[in-house]
């Protein structure tokens, strides 16, 4: 089973901060990596899939990189809408979840 | 507008059985793979299982493989999960999520509640 681990667990920020978030796969994956926005009682939101590609309708500045084995979700200039639980998701092997980061404000 | 909606949450007790329904519209449904992920209360996200558009591909976790299993029915648009041997481990939010064009999920309901007690 393929792993994901995400650092840090916690982020604590300020509006109009740039942030970035990283996960780990426990073997590589190309770039079948996805990533998830979920605000408090709400299902997870698309942002970003194939490692890179902004889901329609998501704002530009979330962006993704990484290939192999690390990936990177940028927020260019963190916005109040933002502050919210990201989840990275590997496609390789079946479907895997990393623990989650929570943005937080400072 | 795509939606999805889903039903059959409840308590139940250990070793019991349940059925979680999704309700699809918006879409053609029957074009799209579609997953069931749950969410246990103040953790994260975990995959649950996958079945494709036909019914022809089928996958599960390692932790519910036996004792879950998927099934759909596009005339109806519905997909559906029943539950059995179930253990409070289970207990979590069951979401419904539809495959994206590349294998990510692209829409989510917003989730039945499943509770394991006695």
């Amino acid at each position: 089973d393929i792993q994901l681990t995400q650092s840090p667990s916690t982020l604590s920020a300020s509006v109009g901060d740039r942030v970035a978030i990283t996960c780990r796969a426990s073997q590589s994956i190309s770039t079948w990596l996805a990533w998830y926005q979920q605000k408090p009682g709400k299902a997870p939101k698309l942002l970003i899939y194939r490692t890179s590609t902004l889901e329609s309708g998501v704002p530009s500045r979330f962006s993704g990189s990484g290939s192999g084995t690390e990936f990177t979700l940028t927020i260019s200039s963190l916005q109040p809408d933002d502050f919210a639980t990201y989840y990275c998701q590997q496609y390789s092997d079946l479907w895997t979840f990393g623990q989650g980061t929570k943005v937080d404000i400072k | 507008e795509v939606q999805l909606l889903e039903s059959g949450g409840g308590l139940v007790q250990p070793g019991g059985s349940l059925r979680l329904s999704c309700a699809a519209s918006g879409f053609t449904f029957s074009d799209y793979e579609m997953n069931w992920v749950r969410q246990a209360p103040g953790k994260g996200l975990e995959w649950v299982s996958y079945i494709s558009g036909t019914s022809t591909m089928i996958y599960y976790a390692d932790s519910v493989k036996g004792r879950f299993t998927i099934s759909r029915d596009n005339a109806k648009n519905s997909l559906f999960l029943v539950m059995n041997s179930l253990r409070a481990e289970d207990t979590a939010l069951y979401y419904c999520a539809r495959g994206g064009s590349n294998y990510n999920f692209d829409f989510w309901g917003q989730g039945a509640l499943v509770t394991v007690s006695s």
